[in-house]
This record gives structure tokens, sequence and C-alpha cells, in this order.
């Protein structure tokens, strides 16, 4: 069974477009996150969630705007597309929203802006 | 602030000869310190975390690493390198000082290439 998963796998889109990447646990964790990895393999944190509230969030550009409907869900929307929006993101969970959690990380959604 | 930095962007290593991946860290107060390794196409994995105690750490698939203080590393080792390790392993810190939500600052990760 798949523990952290991600849909979709791959997209391409142009740029001003509207999209959204949606993620799902069924580890029964409490927290998750959101994290973009460039083309340099440089990985860093976007949002953090804990049941369903925010409690990161990082500098990030209001067009990206995460959505938790329940503790198992966090989805990403990310609104009028930029071409710098072109990354791999992950999606990952944690027990706890305490360091001693490690994270469960997605297979990860690339985003391809053109 | 809290950061690391992983010196080596690959490193390469003969199959069955030892290998190290290299990590140092910088917070204000205590570290918690964590691996992770991504292969391809793949999200990142687990190893080993170090949050109090023994500073030689044991983790996944033969891996260790040993948390030393006073040269603010937290190297990655294992006895005798396969080919299937070939990956891209992240190091990451979290200051315990650190604000709420648990999270941590990766390294700009190392490719481990292990050669027949």
């Amino acid at each position: 069974d798949t523990a952290v998963s991600q849909t979709p796998k791959y997209l391409v889109t142009q740029m001003g477009n509207d999209k959204s990447i949606k993620c799902e646990q069924n580890l029964g964790h409490d927290t998750m996150y959101w994290y973009k990895q460039d083309s340099k393999k440089f990985l860093k944190i976007m949002f953090s969630y804990n049941n369903k509230e925010l409690i990161i969030n990082e500098t990030v550009p209001n067009r990206f705007s995460p959505k938790s409907p329940d503790k198992a869900h966090l989805n990403l929307h990310i609104n009028s597309l930029e071409l710098g929006d072109s990354a791999v993101y992950f999606c990952a969970s944690s027990q706890a929203p305490t360091v001693t959690y490690e994270q469960y990380f997605g297979p990860g959604t690339r985003l391809t802006v053109t | 602030a809290q950061s690391v930095a992983q010196p080596e962007d690959q490193v390469n290593v003969a199959e069955g000869n030892p290998l190290t991946v290299k990590c140092t860290y910088s917070v204000s107060g205590n570290p918690y310190l964590f691996w992770y390794v991504q292969y391809p196409n793949r999200g990142l994995q687990f190893l080993l975390k170090y949050i109090t105690g023994d500073n030689l750490v044991k983790g996944s698939y033969g891996f260790e690493a040993e948390f030393n203080k006073s040269q603010t590393s937290f190297h990655l080792k294992k006895p005798s390198a396969l080919v299937s390790d070939s990956a891209l392993y992240f190091c990451a810190v979290r200051d315990i000082n650190g604000n709420a939500g648990n999270m941590l600052t990766f390294g700009g990760g190392t490719r481990l290439m292990v050669k027949p």
C-alpha cells in the first residue's frame, strides 16, 4: 500500500493557468507538508499543516494556496502559473509536528510550465 | 537560522569499499539531524536520525552516521557499499530552538555513485 500518494505524477501546463496537485496519506498522521525541489535538487519547505490547520507558511507567493479538507489530505492549488514554478513538488507527512518524528514523502509531482 | 552544507556534489565509490557522505550544520541551539535518500523518480526515504543520546546512530540498509558536536558534522557512512546504494542523499537539520511545525532545512544533496 502506498503510504503517501500524489496526483498527478506529471503536469505540463502553460503560463497563466491554474492547476492543483492532490496529496493523500494513509498513515494516520496528523501533520502534512509541501516541499519544492528545483532543477538543482535543492529542497525547500513550503507549507506545513497539523490537523488541517496551517502551522508553517514559508516565503511562498500567495498564488500558492494549500487546502486540507481533512487530516489525510493536503492539496496544493497554484494560480497564474509562472515559468519559475517549474519544479518537482513533494508532499510529506509525519505523525506529529515535532522533530522526533521523521517525515514520509510522496513520489513527487513534476510540474512543467511552458 | 539553521543551515546545512553537503560539500560534495558527488561521491564515487567502488562496490565493497566503505563510503562516507559528508554533512555539516549550523544551528543556534542543539541540533536534530536526519539523513534521507532519494532514488531516481522517487520521493525521499528516511534513513536515520540523531535526536539525543549515543553519537553513533544506526539506520536502514546498513547505514550509520556519527554526530560530532565539536565539528558540527553528521557524516553518513557504510562499511561496504552496494551498487544499489547509488542515489541522491540529503542531510537535514532542525534547531531545537526552532519554531513550531517540524521545519527541516535540507542540504543540497550528494549523489552517490557505486561502481561494480
